[in-house]
């Protein structure tokens, strides 16, 4: 079955350095969705990508779908102490339509 | 305000014991979603419904049941056959299920203790 792989598993930056996490198919996605959740709270959604090559963009954060739609990344300019969390890429393949999550990437920022 | 409810927030019960999760959505979305997570193990789908009266079977259903006998609930039932269900556990919905450019919608969640 379909496998969305998430890395890194951890990543601890001070605060101001940028940060990247990147996510992996096994299949093409039809679209891959961004989930953040905050310690102690629930996922919340960040953006979807659709579109082979998709660039988005939302103030610090830019999103990025692969040209084959079997990649995914998200990365931080600057961070901030506000962008801790986890952050979640899910995605749905051509056939399925269950979404699956990848195993998140926890940030910590430090001052 | 539209969304997702969960209670309580904290659980404990004693090993053995039979324990139901409530789940309640004022969103009018048909498809609803159980999710377990543990620390370093993302999301996992124990079950989900596509419309009342429907559920099916996710990744890591043993040991749990559900019903969904209205559109606004969907209770997940921790059984004591379920051998280790110290978790956090995410309900969620969408609006339809199979489309899959809608985005899950989750609830604040329950943190289950096992004593």
């Amino acid at each position: 079955g379909q496998q969305v792989m998430q890395i890194p598993q951890y990543q601890h930056v001070q605060e101001g350095e940028d940060f990247t996490t990147y996510c992996n198919s096994s299949t093409t996605l039809s679209n891959i969705q961004w989930y953040k959740q905050r310690p102690g709270g629930h996922p919340v959604f960040l953006i979807q990508l659709v579109k082979s090559g998709e660039v988005k963009k939302q103030k610090r954060l830019t999103f990025q779908f692969g040209e084959a739609k079997k990649n995914s990344s998200l990365h931080i300019t600057a961070t901030q102490t506000t962008d801790v969390g986890t952050y979640f890429c899910a995605g749905n393949s051509n056939s399925g339509y269950a979404l699956n999550f990848g195993k998140g990437t926890s940030l910590l920022v430090t001052p | 305000d539209g969304g997702i409810t969960q209670s309580p927030k904290y659980l404990f019960r004693k090993e053995g014991q039979n324990v139901t999760l409530s789940c309640e959505q004022n969103l009018n979305h048909d498809a609803m979603y159980w999710y377990r997570q543990d620390p370093g193990q993302g999301l996992r789908l124990i079950y989900y419904s596509q419309i009342v009266n429907d559920f099916q079977k996710g990744d890591i259903a043993e040991g749990y049941s559900v019903s969904r006998e209205k559109k606004e609930s969907f209770p997940l039932t921790v059984t004591s056959a379920q051998k280790n269900p110290t978790a956090f556990y995410l309900c969620a919905s969408t609006p339809i299920f199979g489309r899959r450019t809608d985005t899950q919608y989750f609830g604040p969640g329950t943190r289950l203790t096992v004593l």
